[in-house]
């Protein structure tokens, strides 16, 4: 079955503490991408890779790293949550091109306190 | 740069009424628009997306949108409501910014009462 996995579906953290949100797909997307969600706002675009070691930032990239070393992952990495990243995050993947179907995650809530 | 704008964050009908979901483009270029659902504690996905030439643009289960260039409009439309479709609704355009970026509204939350 094609799919996006995310782990874990709910983080609570404190300030401070480094962590990482896994994903996977098994649909060899060359295009990865996190959003994270929050009330009013719909989703945003935290950051993206076109193809393994290329990564770029995104609409709101501050507090946040990627990688890409494989093909299949695209971890999310927070070095020092803070609080305001208390949220609702997703990552997709897609071919390249822009009148292709993105395939979400079902999503990673963090709680930041 | 791209942007869509959704009117209405909580639509409620009664469940066999119509749905009609609003969302304005504004883009430079002809756009690549999307709607996506997005159930309870779920990801979201595709509904329908528009491509070049057509339209009226038909979904998965019973939803449709039209383009309207002349309005820059993309709105979603299903006939009769049912409860299953109780959900947020997000338009969206691609193609601002790196590679397939998609650019969301704030999403529409959809009710459907007995």
């Amino acid at each position: 079955e094609a799919q996006v996995t995310q782990n874990p579906r709910y983080l609570i953290t404190v300030t401070g503490k480094k962590l990482t949100v896994t994903c996977s797909q098994n649909m060899n997307h060359e295009y990865m991408s996190w959003y994270r969600q929050d009330p009013g706002l719909g989703l945003r675009q935290i950051y993206y890779s076109m193809n393994v070691e290329v990564t770029d930032k995104g609409d709101v990239p501050e507090g946040y790293k990627v990688s890409r070393k494989e093909k299949r992952n695209f971890p999310l990495i927070l070095e020092s949550p803070s609080p305001n990243q208390t949220s609702l995050y997703f990552c997709a993947s897609s071919q390249v091109g822009l009148n292709t179907e993105a395939f979400f995650g079902q999503g990673t809530r963090l709680t930041v306190v | 740069a791209q942007s869509v704008t959704q009117l209405g964050s909580h639509v409620s009908v009664s469940e066999g009424a119509l749905v009609l979901l609003r969302c304005n483009y504004s883009s430079s270029v002809p756009p690549y628009l999307f709607w996506y659902v997005q159930y309870p504690n779920q990801g979201l996905q595709l509904l329908l997306k528009y491509t070049t030439g057509a339209t009226l643009v038909k979904g998965i289960n019973g939803f449709e949108a039209e383009f309207k260039k002349s309005e820059t409009s993309f709105h979603l439309t299903k006939p009769s409501a049912h409860m299953s479709d109780a959900a947020e609704y997000f338009c969206a355009v691609s193609g601002s910014g790196g590679g397939n970026k998609l650019t969301f509204g704030t999403g529409t939350q959809l009710k459907v009462e007995l």
